[in-house]
């Protein structure tokens, strides 16, 4: 069966401080891969996709980056935390698409970032 | 763009009774999927049903079912006997046929009261 990790489960950093959250998929082979940011009481914002290694599409302009080295690792970084990047990360995978199937997104348990 | 609205931000149900969440999206494709996402207090995500726009049978998941309008654009959840461990935030998505990202709603967060 599939499986998702993230890791930190919970980090605290400083304003100005570089970010580095680690997502990986087992159990499946050329996974679509998602980043969501979640701020406190307010929905999912999508942030980065990808559907294969170096492909990396990104929805939202900001100081964040994201990296896929490997087929199930997926990368999202910053050089430079701000204020407003405190909120909950979650990464999603999915089968790749084929004609006719629902591309089910499974989440990942999350990453709670608080800047401060 | 499509968007998903979700009007409820917040809604209650006695255990054991039906509730109804509402959901509408725009959009002017005719293949697309849709989505209802549970997020409980632990703030994992969980798939809870899922609706092809091609399929005319509304989806069902044991006590969870949709009612879904396509012509409206209108994709409901009804949870029937409801139990504590329903309440959560409910998100409603929508993603296009294709390696399309999901879009979701802003939620309505579901407390069962005992």
């Amino acid at each position: 069966s599939q499986t998702i990790h993230q890791w930190p489960a919970t980090l605290v950093q400083p304003v100005g401080s570089p970010l580095s959250l680690e997502c990986t998929v087992e159990g499946t082979s050329n996974p679509n891969l998602y980043w969501y940011r979640q701020a406190a009481g307010r929905g999912l914002q999508l942030l980065f996709y990808s559907v294969g290694i170096g492909q990396i599409s990104s929805e939202v302009p900001q100081n964040l980056s994201a990296s896929r080295p490997q087929d199930r690792q997926f990368i999202l970084s910053s050089k430079k935390l701000l204020l407003s990047d405190s909120g909950f990360y979650l990464c999603a995978w999915s089968v790749p698409w084929a004609s006719g199937s629902p591309d089910t997104q499974y989440f990942g348990p999350g990453t709670r970032l608080t800047v401060l | 763009a499509q968007t998903v609205t979700q009007s409820q931000p917040e809604m209650s149900v006695q255990e054991a009774e039906t509730v109804t969440l509402s959901c509408t999206y725009d959009t002017s494709e005719s293949d697309y999927y849709l989505f209802w996402y549970k997020q409980p207090p632990s703030r994992q995500m969980i798939l809870v049903i899922r609706q092809e726009a091609y399929k005319q049978q509304n989806a069902t998941e044991n006590r969870f079912s949709v009612n879904f309008q396509k012509a409206a654009k209108s994709f409901s959840l009804k949870i029937s006997d409801s139990q504590l461990g329903d309440a959560a935030m409910y998100f409603c998505a929508y993603r296009l046929s294709g390696n399309t990202p999901l879009v979701f709603g802003k939620g309505t967060r579901l407390s069962v009261i005992a």
